[in-house]
């Protein structure tokens, strides 16, 4: 199973917006409703944004928003602050033989 | 306080064995999905297994599979991975994460598993 293709790098100035995008195929992000994505910060666990691809857990800010069309799942993050700088990774359910597979990852920089 | 908590790692040489707990707490272990998503040095995530909360299904990443086993004590609200044949690329630092949706809800700090000669 092959990673999900991401962007290396997103860029924004405060209070800008940045989306990254995270292509798969149709076994995997075209297939299911099952895109997530996480936000990490330097030396810290990974922390869950978005699931089922636009919903989000209690807690974490409107900002943060996803789509999918086709083949390709997005995040939106509305309002860049300081920060929002970190690496963002997608994920998605694929299939019984394969279940889970990650984006390459997108390193976000708050300019 | 909910919290996941890995411990077992350490560094090992080629072909070794160890294997990684995750103590659970805070939460209702017995009614979850587990896995374990691992990260390489400067490298992405990676997920390597999922477990179901009665352990009747189980999968494995190709990139480990006959060579790591996966297991749950419910009543001890503990998750475990078992690691034989351990290689170089294997080095890593290994969370195990809450399954929710098809997601990973929650994560512990890591547990770092070093293959070396």
């Amino acid at each position: 199973q092959s990673a999900l293709t991401q962007p290396p790098s997103a860029s924004g100035s405060p209070g800008q917006s940045v989306t990254i995008s995270c292509t798969g195929t149709s076994s995997d992000v075209g297939g299911y409703n099952c895109v997530s994505w996480y936000q990490q910060h330097p030396g810290k666990a990974p922390k869950l944004l978005i699931y089922e691809v636009s919903k989000r857990p209690s807690g974490v800010p409107g900002r943060f928003s996803g789509s999918k069309s086709g083949n390709t799942a997005s995040l939106t993050v509305s309002g860049l602050q300081a920060e929002d700088e970190a690496d963002y990774y997608c994920t998605s359910y694929a299939g019984s033989n394969s279940w889970s597979v990650f984006g390459t990852g997108t390193k976000v920089t708050v300019l | 306080e909910v919290q996941l908590v890995e411990s077992g790692g350490g560094s090992v040489q080629p072909g070794g064995s160890l294997r990684l707990s995750c103590a659970a707490s805070g939460f209702t272990f017995n009614i979850y999905s587990m896995n374990w998503v691992r990260q390489a040095p400067g490298k992405g995530l990676e997920w390597v297994s999922y477990i179901t909360s009665s352990s009747s299904t189980i999968h494995y990443a190709d990139s480990v599979k006959g060579r790591f086993t996966i297991s749950r004590d419910n009543a001890n609200n503990s998750l475990f991975l078992q690691m034989n044949g351990l290689r170089v690329e294997d080095t890593a630092l290994y969370y195990c994460a809450r399954g929710f949706q098809w997601a990973f809800d929650m994560w512990g700090q890591g547990a770092m598993v070093t293959v070396s000669s």
